[in-house]
């Protein structure tokens, strides 16, 4: 089962912030944050990760919560094109046998003019 | 975009017909994955390979091999391919900036008559 749980979709204007929540009660000290987001039919597309501190790429921002409990993925000037499904994922960097990343259902994200 | 193809993109066939899939990749990247992705379900991962031969199995592996006998090359095998394996394939890599930041080829529609 999936380590995050997220909204199941929010709306957000064309041109403000779209912030997308998610919660990781049960992330463990070794564990990132990762975001992913998939536009319909497409494969998925990595935006960006974190460990504890905020972290901003060309893309997005995240912020994850002292606690590290929590994280928002934020979409600074959200266009049309931003429109798809993101998942927020948990998962160690330590490659073992039982790795693989767990990818929950995810938001969906409609950004509307 | 990272440099994945699948092929084929669409392939229609009947119960009990081998099916194979091919996942190339120009990237030069040691891990290699495949998907599923079903309408319910998030992606789940089938087989995965970290390197030449090297190859481990994933969430849902039943009914399905792989092979790699080049770094470019990924293949996924339905031996006798069954209604519950029409889904949608995606091949994934990950290398240089860690396995957990995986770029997804366009998949492939396949449908089980």
């Amino acid at each position: 089962d999936a380590k995050t749980t997220q909204p199941t979709s929010m709306d957000c204007a064309e041109g403000r912030a779209a912030n997308l929540p998610c919660n990781h009660s049960t992330i463990s000290g070794n564990e990132y944050v990762y975001w992913y987001r998939q536009i319909h039919s497409q494969g998925p597309q990595y935006i960006i990760h974190g460990l504890k501190n905020n972290e901003t790429n060309e893309m997005a921002s995240l912020i994850i919560t002292e606690d590290r409990k929590s994280s928002t993925l934020i979409l600074p000037h959200a266009t049309l094109r931003d429109t798809a499904v993101y998942y927020c994922i948990v998962t160690s960097r330590i490659m073992d046998s039982n790795y693989q990343l767990i990818w929950g259902a995810g938001t969906k994200l409609i950004i509307k003019p | 975009d990272a440099g994945i193809t699948q092929s084929p993109r669409h392939k229609v066939t009947e119960t009990g017909t081998p099916v194979t899939l091919r996942c190339h990749q120009t990237e030069n990247h040691r891990y290699m994955y495949w998907y599923r992705q079903d309408p319910g379900h998030g992606l789940r991962l089938i087989h995965y390979s970290y390197g030449v031969k090297d190859t481990d199995k994933g969430e849902v592996s039943d009914g399905y091999s792989v092979s790699r006998s080049k770094t470019e090359d990924f293949l996924l095998t339905l031996e006798s391919a069954t209604s519950s394996q029409t889904s949608v394939y995606f091949c994934a890599i990950s290398g240089t900036r860690g396995y957990n930041e995986q770029f997804f080829g366009p998949g492939t529609r396949l449908t089980v008559l």
